[in-house]
C-alpha cells in the first residue's frame, strides 16, 4: 500500500478548475511533486516544490500544500490535460521516495 | 539536453535475475547535485518507486524489494543500473530509469528515460 493517497479518478468540464489532491503524513514535512502520465508515454513532471513549474509547464498548472495534503490545480483545464497524474514524495523516514496511487483525469 | 536510455532483456524467466542498464547521454552522470533512480509500473497500474543510487555510490531501496535489489553506478560509462533477483509475474512491468535531485524539503525527478517492457514468464 502507498503511503500517498489519492483519488483513483476525477472529471472537470473543458475550461473549469480542477483539483487533483494527495494526502500522506510525510507531506507535513515535505513537498510533493507532480507528474503527468499519458497513455504510452514516461511521465512528466509538471510541479515541484512549493510551487515551481518546469520550463514549458503550462502556468494553468498550479501546486500547494496544506497540513498532510498536497494539490495539483489545473485552472482552465484543456482536452490535452486528459491523463494520469501522480504526485511522489519521501515516505515516512525521508530518506526513501514513494508514490501515489494515480489518479485518473478525464477532461468532458 | 540530457537524455536517458534503458536497455536490457525484455523476457526474464522466473527466479533469475532482471537486469536492465540506463545510459545517460548530452551530460556527464557525475555532474551536479544528482541522484538517478529506477520506477516501474506494471501494465495497467501506478508508478512504483524501486530505489535510487548517487554519484558517491550510496543507495535507497523500496523496503519492499530491498532484499533483492541492487543498484550501481559505472561513471566511466555513463551508466547505471538495476539487477532484480528471484523475479516472478509480479515483477513485470514497464521500468524506467529517472534523473532524480532534492533539496532541503523536495524531490523531483525531472528527466526520464521512455521505458522498457519486461515479462517475466517461462
Amino acid at each position: 500500500s502507498s503511503e500517498l493517497t489519492q483519488d483513483p479518478a476525477v472529471s472537470v468540464a473543458l475550461g473549469q478548475t480542477v483539483r487533483i489532491t494527495c494526502q500522506g503524513d510525510s507531506l507535513r514535512s515535505y513537498y510533493a511533486s507532480w507528474y503527468q502520465q499519458k497513455p504510452g508515454q514516461a511521465p512528466v513532471l509538471v510541479i515541484y516544490g512549493k510551487n515551481n513549474r518546469p520550463s514549458g509547464i503550462p502556468d494553468r498548472f498550479s501546486g500547494s500544500s496544506s497540513g498532510n495534503t498536497a494539490s495539483l490545480t489545473i485552472t482552465g483545464a484543456q482536452a490535452e490535460d486528459e491523463a494520469d497524474y501522480y504526485c511522489n514524495s519521501r515516505d515516512s523516514s525521508g530518506n526513501r521516495g514513494v508514490f501515489g496511487g494515480g489518479t485518473k483525469l478525464t477532461v468532458l | 539536453q540530457v537524455q536517458l536510455q534503458e536497455s536490457g532483456p525484455g523476457l526474464v524467466k522466473p527466479s533469475q535475475t532482471l537486469s536492465l542498464t540506463c545510459t545517460v547521454s548530452g551530460g556527464s552522470i557525475s555532474s551536479g547535485s544528482y541522484y538517478w533512480s529506477w520506477i516501474r509500473q506494471p501494465a495497467g497500474k501506478g508508478l512504483e518507486w524501486i530505489g535510487r543510487i548517487y554519484t558517491s555510490g550510496s543507495t535507497n531501496y523500496n523496503p519492499s524489494l530491498k532484499s533483492r535489489v541492487t543498484i550501481s553506478v559505472d561513471t566511466s560509462k555513463n551508466q547505471f543500473s538495476l539487477k532484480l533477483s528471484s523475479v516472478t509475474a509480479a515483477d513485470t512491468a514497464v521500468y524506467y530509469c529517472a534523473r532524480g535531485w532534492q533539496q532541503l524539503a523536495h524531490d523531483a525527478f525531472d528527466i526520464w528515460g521512455q521505458g522498457t517492457m519486461v515479462t517475466v514468464s517461462s
